[in-house]
């Protein structure tokens, strides 16, 4: 069984520009995350879906934040515009469902300058 | 209320020691304790977990020991391999995950 996906590995952006992460789940996984990951801190949760509706995104900074999940698969994480302080990792992880194990992908690092 | 507190920031034991980490929280409506461990680059990965029912769990080298009253569980890392050196992390649940600030562990040979 193939893992959570995620694109880029790595990215590197100037400042006041926009950025997108793609995350493909574990085929039959309807539940959907975005954590964020600081340097020496633990995951923080960005947006949760189930299938395509964001039932939790009430910690998405939604001024330059926002996500989608067209079609209850792929998602999509954008950053317009990206600030210093959004230097950082971002997983996506995937469940079969809201209490089960979440499965993580290994997460874009992204560096603004 | 939303915080679990782990200690110790970082760690060192010797191949075949016993590696001890904790966490303490304050919210008791968290009703699953989860430990996940990650290598550099990669995501975490789910280790071990347990509910508030039981007070102990064990899997191979693995074991959580859970304290409802005290409100802390800890992971105790038996016979502790270099293999094991990586950053763990705790977590505490009721609705979504909320995660520790990991302990950083490394096994010397």
């Amino acid at each position: 069984e193939a893992g959570v996906v995620q694109s880029p590995r790595y990215k590197i952006i100037e400042k006041k520009q926009p950025v997108a992460f793609w995350c493909n789940p574990i085929s039959g996984h309807n539940t959907l995350y975005w954590y964020l990951q600081n340097l020496g801190q633990g995951p923080e949760l960005l947006i949760r879906y189930e299938n395509e509706e964001a039932v939790d995104d009430s910690q998405l900074p939604k001024d330059r934040f926002s996500a989608e999940r067209l079609k209850g698969v792929d998602s999509t994480l954008k950053i317009q515009p990206a600030e210093l302080g959004d230097s950082a990792v971002y997983l996506c992880a995937s469940a079969r469902g809201e209490y089960n194990e979440q499965f993580f992908g290994p997460g874009t690092r992204l560096t603004v300058l | 209320q939303q915080q679990v507190k782990q200690s110790p920031q970082s760690l060192i034991v010797q191949k075949g020691g016993i590696s001890i980490i904790n966490c303490a929280y304050e919210n008791t409506a968290f009703d699953y304790f989860p430990w996940y461990q990650q290598f550099p680059g990669k995501g975490p990965a789910l280790l071990i977990a347990i509910r508030p029912d039981v007070s102990e769990k064990k899997e191979g080298r693995f074991t959580i020991s859970f304290n409802k009253s005290a409100k802390q569980f800890s992971l105790h890392i038996m016979d502790s391999q270099p293999g094991d050196s990586a950053t763990y992390f705790c977590a505490a649940s009721y609705n979504k995950l909320i995660f520790g600030a990991g302990t950083r562990l490394a096994v010397h040979p």
